[in-house]
């Protein structure tokens, strides 16, 4: 299973665009990169999956290169309520889902 | 559709009990799976099924036992409950398990704060 890397924590203001970065070197041809959002107390929430160059939903974009070793997440316009920890992963046909620590993002007012 | 549902919400187990954390879906999903998240950790895999009948244990397993005789329920077991088992636990369903590549979108439930003394 591809391990993913994110920063730890990161801070942002109320209105602004966020992207939270992750690296997944070791990324298999059929792994797809899916983003988690958790709130204290409360289990993860699907937010988005990508294979390849961009994927959009009403929440935020997922952007992948084409050598898919890294996978950003940008969450336009964020507001206190999108204050929580955000998890990437990587999995392809192993039927696991590997959670690493996650990035905990705190939108300042 | 009440999705993922986990009882109970607390528990307080002194070393060496056993007790059964329930965890079922009503969304007809093929996959199941339990999670536990120690404070400030990510979330770990300790057993998954991908239909009735069939259990494969995930990163964690070991204290923890799983059966799957029907689609909706998925219990886990703590046979003998450990302080290192302290934790808040999750399941979750997914509609398939993706063997084929592609991870399907996981289904969470509240989770289970448990307390090992």
């Amino acid at each position: 299973l591809a391990k993913t890397t994110q920063p730890i924590s990161m801070d942002s203001y109320e209105g602004q665009e966020v992207n939270i970065t992750c690296s997944h070197n070791n990324i298999a041809t059929n792994d797809y990169i899916t983003w988690y959002q958790q709130f204290p107390s409360q289990g993860p929430r699907f937010i988005i999956q990508g294979y390849k160059t961009k994927v959009t939903n009403e929440v935020a974009s997922l952007f992948i290169p084409a050598d898919r070793k890294s996978s950003t997440l940008s969450l336009p316009r964020v507001s206190l309520s999108d204050t929580a920890v955000y998890y990437c992963l990587v999995r392809g046909s192993a039927r696991q889902l590997t959670f690493g620590s996650g990035t905990q993002l705190t939108v300042l007012p | 559709n009440a999705g993922v549902t986990q009882t109970p919400k607390f528990q307080v187990l002194k070393t060496g009990q056993s007790m059964t954390l329930q965890c079922a879906q009503d969304m007809n999903h093929e996959y199941m799976s339990w999670y536990r998240q120690d404070p400030g950790m990510g979330l770990r895999l300790i057993h998954y099924s991908v239909g009735a009948g069939i259990t494969d244990q995930g990163e964690v397993p070991n204290g923890y036992n799983v059966s799957r005789s029907t689609t909706e329920d998925f219990p886990l077991r703590l046979l003998s409950a450990a302080p290192s088992q302290t934790s808040v636990y999750f399941c979750a369903s997914s509609p398939h398990s993706g063997t084929s590549g592609g991870a399907y979108e996981q289904f969470f439930g509240p989770g289970t704060r448990l307390t090992v003394l």
